[in-house]
């Protein structure tokens, strides 16, 4: 059974790097698949952050683009997320989800269980 | 950037009652689109991939239809426990980016 579960400060200063680790088990991250972060603000919808392969390979959503960076340690089995220059605006919960392919397209097929990020002094 | 729209935003329903959502997209998509469900606290739950294909667990009472711009989620016989929010999702290639519908929330009557 693949389990994933996210770690990091639940809470951030406003201009401060957000910094979140998904550590992953029951499967190898090297093996392959797509990895993702996926945040909801409080009371809000889904936004997709980022997505990396297990090569390293990364895509980001454009709107958060130029202060977002998804990396990967296959030897820890993990992927991290950093997003930097928070603001209110990002707190959020956020996930990390593994990108299951079928026919050509990817869903999100396993998640963690979500970790709250407050931005606030 | 392709965009969805879901409608409802919310509804309600009781025990029993077949429940329709809709997801439209800003261009086609052909079936790149899934379905999800949360509840409170938790986090999303796959429900539907590639617009109608059931994931393995899933109640029969779930289904998924459409493709290109227009989707829809079927719950045939609304439970206690389906009482949620749904979400859609789409997937683009090039370039790869995940897109989520604004949800649907389904409320007892």
């Amino acid at each position: 059974q693949v389990q994933l579960q996210e770690s990091g400060p639940g809470l951030v200063k406003p201009s401060e790097t957000l910094s979140l680790t998904c550590a992953v088990s029951g499967y190898s991250i090297s093996s392959g698949y797509y990895w993702g972060w996926i945040r909801q603000p409080p009371g809000k919808g889904l936004e997709w952050i980022g997505s990396i392969y297990h090569s390293g390979s990364t895509y980001y959503n454009p709107s958060l683009k130029s202060r977002v960076t998804i990396s990967v340690d296959t030897s820890k089995n993990q992927f991290s997320l950093k997003l930097s220059s928070v603001t209110a605006a990002d707190t959020a919960v956020y996930y990390c989800a593994r990108l299951w392919y079928s026919s050509g397209w990817y869903y999100f097929d396993y998640w963690g269980q979500g970790t709250l990020v407050t931005v606030s002094s | 950037a392709i965009q969805l729209t879901q409608s409802p935003s919310s509804l309600s329903a009781s025990v029993g009652d077949r429940v329709t959502i809709t997801c439209r997209a800003s261009q086609g998509i052909s079936s790149a689109l899934a379905w999800y469900q949360q509840k409170p606290g938790k986090a999303p739950k796959l429900l539907i991939y590639d617009a109608s294909s059931l994931e393995s667990g899933v109640p029969s009472r779930f289904s998924g239809s459409g493709s290109g711009t227009d989707f829809t989620l079927t719950i045939s016989s609304l439970q206690p426990e389906d009482f949620a929010t749904y979400y859609c999702q789409q997937f683009n290639s090039y370039p790869h980016r995940l897109t989520f519908g604004g949800g649907t929330k389904v409320e007892i009557k």
